[in-house]
């Protein structure tokens, strides 16, 4: 069964330094997603890819987060300079595309502790 | 006032209970509706997935919508200890480029044997 694929499982890094996650969605999925899930909480969507364009965006951190798509197959997510408060949980989803009827099958995630 | 609201529990049965999680909505534009299991540091793998009003059994899962209360369930039959993780509702809207889902904070669930 194929599966989204995501890197590193666990980082753990200190405030002002720069970090990288990177996902590997299954094969032919069109849409990619960024969701961040905070201790806690549900996650919440950082940024959605359609193809290698951004659709969605709204939500990240510009200042800071910074995400691509460039053959729009996998995708970085970054964060740089990292804060105490970004330490959560990073969530890599796919889907064939994005409309409503599309189910998005997340992968294991990635777990970020700044210190 | 969040678009999804979620009692985050925890919530504890005995094996073999009936299970009752509840979510509720303020949007009248959601159009889709899912059920999500999370086991601890896992990513979410989707359970139920509804569109529109009514139920919709999947074993020993019911899902429930009602658009009308803005209200939708999850129901677990005979519950195990393996169903101990945390349930997570998930609901579409339209957006910029497609639908945007909005996901409840969660309950958790422990089940004892």
């Amino acid at each position: 069964e194929a599966e989204v694929a995501q890197s590193p499982r666990y980082k753990i890094t200190e405030k002002s330094q720069a970090v990288a996650f990177w996902c590997d969605p299954i094969s032919g999925h069109a849409t990619l997603y960024w969701y961040r899930q905070i201790l806690g909480q549900g996650p919440e969507l950082l940024v959605q890819f359609q193809d290698e364009s951004v659709v969605d965006d709204s939500q990240l951190p510009k200042d800071r987060f910074s995400a691509e798509r460039l053959k729009g197959v996998d995708s970085t997510l970054k964060i740089q300079p990292a804060e105490l408060g970004d330490s959560a949980m990073y969530l890599c989803a796919s889907s064939k595309g994005p409309q409503g009827a599309d189910t998005q099958y997340f992968g294991p995630g990635t777990r970020l502790t700044v210190l | 006032q969040k678009e999804v609201e979620q009692d985050p529990g925890p919530l504890s049965v005995p094996e073999g209970a009936i299970v009752s999680l509840n979510c509720t909505y303020s949007n009248s534009a959601f159009q889709y509706f899912m059920w999500y299991r999370q086991y601890s540091r896992k990513g979410p793998e989707l359970l139920m997935y509804t569109y529109s009003s009514g139920n919709k059994e999947d074993g020993r899962f019911t899902a429930q919508v009602d658009k009308s209360s803005k209200y939708i369930s999850l129901f677990i039959r005979d519950s195990q200890p393996s169903d101990s993780a945390t349930y997570l509702c998930a609901m579409k809207r339209g957006n910029t480029g497609g639908f945007k889902t909005i996901f409840g904070a969660g309950t958790r669930l422990f089940v004892k044997a």
